[in-house]
């Protein structure tokens, strides 16, 4: 089974601090996510990286960054964190679709950040 | 990347069949069409996938008409666990493609 791993399903941090969310995937996909939910607006794309050191912003990249050092991790990172970065915070990896292989993202559990 | 349109929210009850529509006016030529599931607390699952014409898997169907500027998402018979909210992707096939998510279309199913 694919395997799309957080490394925390809640965390809470203080404003002002600089948080690591990490992400790691098993199956060797080039694709990978950070999205933020939010009660009633579904899905926002942060950052999609397609390839180690190759980052794209998404729709909402103010206030992060994110890391690919290695093909397997990708890490989101909240420079100083502020209460409006409260949210579920989900990870995703996806393949290069190809013979015998559909394009379909998988999920993480989520990491419920809390900025206080 | 095509913008697509859902409705807000269906309700149904068990047994019934849903069709959730989804317009994309301006899908390109190379766009593939992919709707997710997903439960409360949990991230999007993958239902289905397709280009043209009429797909069906062990769980949904997707039917796209010939000019692709829409396609719908039937659930036979569904039941209370079919609960979630749907969402549904145009981009192209190939690597670079954002996965971008609207707002989804939330089903709930009654007793």
């Amino acid at each position: 089974d694919v395997k799309v791993t957080q490394s925390s399903r809640y965390l809470v941090k203080r404003t002002g601090e600089k948080v690591f969310l990490e992400c790691v995937q098993d199956m060797d996909h080039e694709n990978m996510f950070w999205y933020r939910q939010d009660p009633g607006l579904g899905l926002r794309l942060i950052y999609f990286s397609y390839d180690v050191k190759m980052k794209e912003k998404g729709d909402i990249p103010e206030g992060y960054s994110v890391s690919r050092e290695k093909k397997e991790r990708f890490s989101l990172i909240l420079e100083s964190a502020s209460t409006n970065q409260t949210s579920m915070y989900l990870c995703a990896s996806s393949p290069v679709p190809g013979q015998g292989t559909r394009a379909e993202a998988f999920f993480g559990q989520g990491t419920r950040l809390t900025v206080v | 990347l095509a913008k697509t349109t859902q409705p807000i929210s269906m309700d149904s009850y068990e047994g019934q069949e849903v069709n959730i529509t989804c317009s994309h006016n301006n899908i390109a030529t190379n766009d593939y069409i992919t709707w997710y599931q997903q439960f409360p607390s949990q991230g999007p699952r993958f239902i289905i996938q397709g280009y043209k014409t009429k797909v069906t898997n062990e769980v949904a169907s997707l039917f796209i008409p010939a000019d692709r500027k829409s396609s719908t998402l039937s659930l036979p018979r569904v039941s209370l666990s079919d609960t979630a909210v749907y969402y549904c992707l145009v981009g192209p096939w190939g690597g670079y493609n954002k996965l971008i998510f609207g707002a989804g279309t939330r089903l709930a199913v009654h007793p």
